[in-house]
């Protein structure tokens, strides 16, 4: 089944900049989406179809997908930023969802 | 705007059974695909199940296959888990989640509260 590899943790002091990868075999050919999730709250969708931003969601917050590796980018880090953070896909073979394991992001 | 509540979790024993529901509002129900996903405690997120607007295709997770039922009336603005045969392994939060678009599943643009299934004797 199709496997999408995320770090467990990602550390940034605040007004530096974060990079979160996913890792998928060719997930380049795949339309990936992030969540963003604080604590004890519901998951937010932060990007869509790779690239895209929903209303509400800062341009601080941006995302690129080729070859092997899916990346969410975070600009001038936040300490509002600090949440965990899930790559997802559709596994069209195995008509399944697909969720990375999640990266905690820490703002030191 | 978008407002998906959950609701059915409890305490339930191995075997057992729970049905939960998703209540929409604030667009048109049946023109989106819906998604249930689901959290173990200090755990990641895990995708359950997922069905077409019109409740015509539905997908699920091989953890699940079999023993859960996704569902949907749209004249009720409303989603549906049922759930037979709870293992331990089922305890976590589960969510509902509207899918961007209405057939094949995309990403998920609104997600509810969540409500908390533990299955333990």
């Amino acid at each position: 089944s199709y496997v999408l590899t995320q770090p467990p943790s990602v550390s940034v002091a605040p007004g530096q900049t974060a990079t979160i990868p996913c890792g998928g075999d060719n997930i380049g050919s795949k339309s990936v989406h992030w969540y963003q999730q604080r604590p004890g709250q519901a998951p937010v969708m932060v990007i869509y179809f790779d690239t895209d931003r929903p209303s509400g969601i800062p341009e601080r917050l941006s995302a690129s997908n080729s070859g092997n590796t899916a990346t969410l980018t975070i600009s001038r880090v936040e300490a509002g930023d600090e949440a965990d953070y899930f790559c997802q896909v559709w596994d069209s073979t195995k008509m399944h969802v697909v969720f990375g394991g999640g990266t905690k992001l820490t703002v030191l | 705007e978008v407002h998906l509540v959950e609701s059915g979790g409890g305490l339930v024993q191995p075997g057992g059974t729970l049905r939960l529901s998703c209540a929409g509002s604030g667009f048109t129900f049946s023109s989106n695909a819906m998604t249930w996903v689901r959290q173990a405690p200090g755990k990641g997120l895990e995708w359950v199940s997922a069905l077409s607007g019109s409740g015509n295709t539905t997908y699920y997770a091989d953890s699940v296959r079999g023993r859960f039922t996704i569902s949907r009336d749209n004249s009720k603005n409303t989603l549906y888990l049922q759930m037979n045969g709870l293992r331990a392994e089922d305890t976590a939060i589960y969510y509902c989640a509207k899918d961007l678009a209405n057939v094949v599943v995309n990403g998920f643009d609104h997600w509810g509260q969540g409500t908390p299934v533990t299955v333990s004797s």
